[in-house]
């Protein structure tokens, strides 16, 4: 596609539900990043993929993040037993083979969890 | 470790004032150096980068920067604000293709008339 596309734009999830994000990345983009944006807060790194290599899970806060790119294209963020805490914005990114071409970045999906 | 400083979360300007937005980096290899605005309610947007060569980098909307290795930083400066350019800007580096770039805390940048 001609950007980076999230679904959904918005979710309201209850505590204790999982919710599952997602991204298609640009077409050709080798590698995609997911992020979380907290109010006030600066960009918190989740997770990476870059072609077939394993992913980089470092960022994820808890195991009840996780992540999958299926065929090199979409990926899905789920999140088990949401937390309140989990509330924030989730932006996904791709990019032409590596992070030192820099970031498209998709609209993000605003996760509240009440 | 790569990381970002940004120097004041609010930056507030008149309207045809010079910004001057202020981004350190630490790294222990050359670095990429970024910077990418976000609108409200929308993705972050690139503005500029500098990887190689010049470092007067110029980007969109009449924004630049310049690398300054020997200070470790990489201002964000426009002759002359316009309402427009009100929104949050993030500076961010990358040390290598395979790893991820790492972003400062973000300056809201405020235009007033």
């Amino acid at each position: 596609g001609a950007g980076v596309s999230q679904s959904p734009s918005n979710k309201v999830t209850e505590k204790g539900k999982d919710v599952e994000l997602r991204c298609d990345p640009i077409s050709g983009h080798t590698a995609l990043y997911w992020y979380r944006q907290s109010l006030g807060q600066g960009l918190e790194f989740l997770i990476y993929f870059q072609g077939n290599s394993a992913p980089d899970k470092s960022g994820l806060p808890s195991d009840r993040f996780s992540a999958e790119r299926t065929g090199g294209s979409v990926s899905t963020l789920t999140i088990q037993r949401t937390q309140q805490e989990d509330s924030a914005v989730y932006l996904c990114a791709s990019s032409f083979q590596g992070s030192n071409y820099g970031y498209t970045f998709g609209s993000g999906t605003r996760l509240t969890v009440v | 470790a790569q990381s970002v400083t940004q120097l004041g979360s609010h930056v507030s300007v008149s309207e045809g004032a010079l910004v001057l937005l202020r981004c350190n980096y630490s790294s222990s290899v050359p670095p990429y150096l970024f910077w990418y605005v976000q609108y409200p309610n929308q993705g972050l947007q690139l503005l500029l980068k500098y990887t190689t060569g010049a470092t007067l980098v110029k980007g969109i909307n009449g924004f630049e920067a310049e690398f300054k290795k020997s200070e470790t930083s990489f201002h964000l400066t426009k002759p002359s604000a316009h309402m427009s350019d009100a929104a949050e800007y993030f500076c961010a580096v990358s040390t290598g293709t395979a790893s991820k770039l790492t972003f400062g805390t973000g300056t809201r940048l405020q235009v007033t008339l």
